[in-house]
């Protein structure tokens, strides 16, 4: 069973564009969530998204968005980039919906977004 | 917010030891926890999860253990191994509603096993 797959594994952008972030979720599961890690904030959570609605949100500006697709692929968009987006942002897949009391959360490779 | 947090940002070990990973976590209302390892160039990757209705629960060479009264979780890795070099996260799932996609990590210790 194939894993998660992020696309691309790295990115170099200049401040002030837009980029655009894939994940493919493990076959079968309808939760994407979004995190983004850096070395002074760690892992901070973005948003998840659920049958192609956003059904959590973390404390991030509304320069970061993402989407779902019928298919359960994410995408997540940070526009007007700044220096200090720079991170490596993980998307992990779980099926959703607590089965026995859990949900385990399976992550990406993560992309490498640097800004400069 | 309320977050978790961990005590040991780092933590060097022989092969063959024993090593104990700890996690302090403030939110009373979690219910749910998990260990994550993350290598260098690698997203997280599941060790081992428990739920607030247990207090230990062993995999394989893994034993993670949580104590509610004093909101303390850690793992324990049995033989240590040179493999086993990586930063443990420990995570936990707030109960109730629909925040199940959301966790909350801690900040990671960076474990070390010298041959």
């Amino acid at each position: 069973k194939a894993g998660v797959t992020q696309t691309p594994r790295y990115l170099i952008k200049t401040r002030g564009q837009q980029v655009t972030l894939s994940c493919s979720p493990i076959s079968g599961h309808r939760s994407v969530s979004w995190y983004q890690q850096t070395p002074g904030q760690g892992l901070q959570f973005l948003f998840e998204y659920f049958s192609e609605t956003q059904r959590n949100k973390g404390n991030f500006p509304g320069r970061f968005s993402g989407r779902q697709f019928s298919n359960s692929r994410s995408e997540m968009n940070v526009s007007t980039l700044e220096l200090g987006d720079s991170a490596l942002y993980l998307c992990a897949s779980s099926m959703g919906q607590v089965s026995g009391g859990k949900n385990i959360q399976y992550f990406g490779a993560g992309t490498r977004l640097s800004v400069l | 917010g309320e977050s978790v947090g961990l005590h040991l940002p780092t933590l060097s070990v022989q092969e063959g030891d024993n090593s104990i990973i700890n996690c302090a976590y403030s939110n009373s209302a979690s219910d749910y926890f998990i260990w994550y390892k993350q290598e260098s160039g690698k997203g997280p990757q599941f060790i081992i999860d428990i739920r607030s209705n247990m207090d230990k629960r062993q995999g394989q060479r893994v034993t993670v253990l949580l104590n509610k009264t004093v909101k303390h979780l850690s793992l324990q890795i049995a033989a240590t191994q040179p493999g086993d070099s990586a930063v443990y996260f420990c995570a936990e799932n707030p109960r109730g509603g629909t925040s199940y996609g959301k966790l909350t990590f801690g900040q990671g210790t960076i474990l070390t096993v010298h041959p």
